[in-house]
């Protein structure tokens, strides 16, 4: 499974879209590109995937690079509700274990 | 139930208990995973089920960790001899395959301290 990187922190203000970069430059072209997000206390919340795509759901948005070195996640309007620990993940074919990084913690100000 | 349960959901163990963790999948959900996740850090793999069978425990411990699937739905995850490392989150995940196009669902995990 390829490495991914992220900032450690970042913050945002309520009703701002908010950009989470995530850098997976040892990707395989099967590889898919996931995002989790963690609330405090609770397990682990699918956000989005892709493969090569831009993807967008109710969520989010997921813009993967051309070479799909890096992607971003976009919140289009953070709420408070959005303050978490967002992970980056890449993954081959077979899931079976998701390597997870520290992620980033996601701070919204009111 | 609509979605991963998890019991106990806090359970304080002294050191050299046994403790037991229940997962109650989705149901019909094939693929079955159980991580470890300890204060401030990512979860890390322990183990995957496939139906009943344990296809990867590449990520348990130690042999004090031992999980299991009999009937392809619940699993436990038992561990022996606790000691003050084994205090951590424990999450269980279930989905409908085991591709990595399909979406994982955690359960809100059980905390284990070890005292």
């Amino acid at each position: 499974d390829a490495k991914t990187t992220q900032p450690n922190s970042m913050e945002s203000n309520e009703e701002e879209p908010v950009h989470l970069p995530c850098n997976h430059s040892t990707i395989s072209g099967t590889d898919y590109i996931h995002w989790y997000r963690q609330l405090p206390s609770q397990g682990p919340e699918y956000v989005i995937h892709g493969l090569t795509s831009n993807v967008n759901n109710r969520m989010a948005s997921l813009a993967i690079a051309e070479d799909r070195k890096s992607s971003t996640l976009i919140l289009h309007r953070a709420t408070l509700r959005d303050a978490a620990v967002y992970y980056c993940i890449s993954n081959a074919g077979n899931n079976r274990k998701l390597i997870w990084g520290l992620g980033t913690s996601l701070a919204v100000n009111p | 139930g609509a979605g991963v349960s998890q019991s106990p959901r806090y359970k304080v163990a002294k050191r050299g208990q046994d403790v037991a963790l229940r997962c109650d999948p989705i149901s019909g959900h094939v693929s079955l995973f159980w991580y470890q996740q300890a204060l401030g850090q990512g979860p890390e793999f322990l183990t995957y089920f496939q139906n009943e069978a344990q296809l990867d425990k590449s990520g348990l411990p130690s042999d004090r960790f031992f999980a299991e699937r009999p009937e392809g739905s619940v699993s436990t995850l038992k561990i022996q001899r606790t000691q003050q490392e084994d205090s951590a989150v424990y999450l269980c995940a279930s989905s409908s395959a085991g591709t990595g196009r399909n979406t994982i669902y955690f359960g809100e995990g059980s905390w284990l301290t070890v005292v």
